[in-house]
């Protein structure tokens, strides 16, 4: 079955980096779009990033363009997001999500369970 | 930029039906959607893919008690003989090329 696993949440001071990382299993990782999504403390979800199947296509929300990039391995069936100056608005549990079908950009269909980011002095 | 729109709670009793609403934004009645549901301290779940034309398909394991229907820019979710797990936060979801854009959720209390 379909399986997400985020991982690299952490404690990080303001203007601080942090990677996270999403292992994927159960399905053919390089035949879909994947995304990255993050839920602050008590709001609702807002949707950062989507990356191509072959890492070529990519966007982002305003809110973290320029600071957070989306990458991709399919060797590794893993999808990453590399945030740097971090501010405590960032603070949110961050999940990576592939969508319903494949080769294309299109709802989200599969979720993983989150990562905790935590930005504060 | 597209929007969505839900109201931010709901509620029913159990073993009742329930009828939320996500609505797109002007101009953007062609728009599909999905439905997530987001229980207690849990991730998102999908629920299923609605398009403009009320047709939709379920998610793996997700029973027909949750069905979908469009009427122009409105985005319906229907869920029947509620459940007390049926209790969670509902967003819906759409796309387009170069964004994602969620609604601002629905907290559904079932009675």
């Amino acid at each position: 079955q379909v399986q997400l696993v985020e991982s690299g949440g952490d404690l990080v001071r303001p203007g601080g980096s942090l990677r996270l990382s999403c292992a994927a299993s159960g399905f053919s990782f390089s035949d879909y779009y994947m995304s990255w999504i993050r839920q602050a403390p008590g709001k609702g979800l807002e949707w950062l990033s989507y990356i191509s199947t072959d890492g070529n296509i990519i966007y982002y929300a305003e809110s973290v363009k320029g600071r957070f990039t989306i990458s991709r391995d399919n060797s590794k069936n893993a999808l990453f997001l590399q945030m740097s100056t971090l501010r405590a608005e960032d603070t949110a549990v961050y999940y990576c999500a592939r969508v319903i079908t494949t080769s294309v950009w299109t709802g989200l269909g599969y979720w993983g369970q989150g990562t905790l980011v935590t930005v504060s002095s | 930029q597209l929007a969505l729109t839900q109201s931010p709670s709901a509620s029913a009793s159990l073993g009742a039906s329930v009828k939320l609403t996500c609505t797109l934004s002007s101009g953007r009645s062609s728009f599909a959607i999905t439905w997530h549901q987001q229980r207690p301290q849990m991730g998102p779940r999908f629920l299923m893919k609605l398009n403009y034309d009320g047709s939709h398909t379920n998610g793996d394991g997700i029973p027909d008690r949750f069905s979908g229907s469009s009427s122009g820019a409105e985005r319906y979710l229907t869920i029947s003989s509620l459940q007390s797990e049926d209790e969670a936060d509902y967003y819906c979801q759409t796309w387009g090329t170069g964004f994602g854009v969620f609604g601002g959720g629905t907290k559904l209390t079932v009675l």
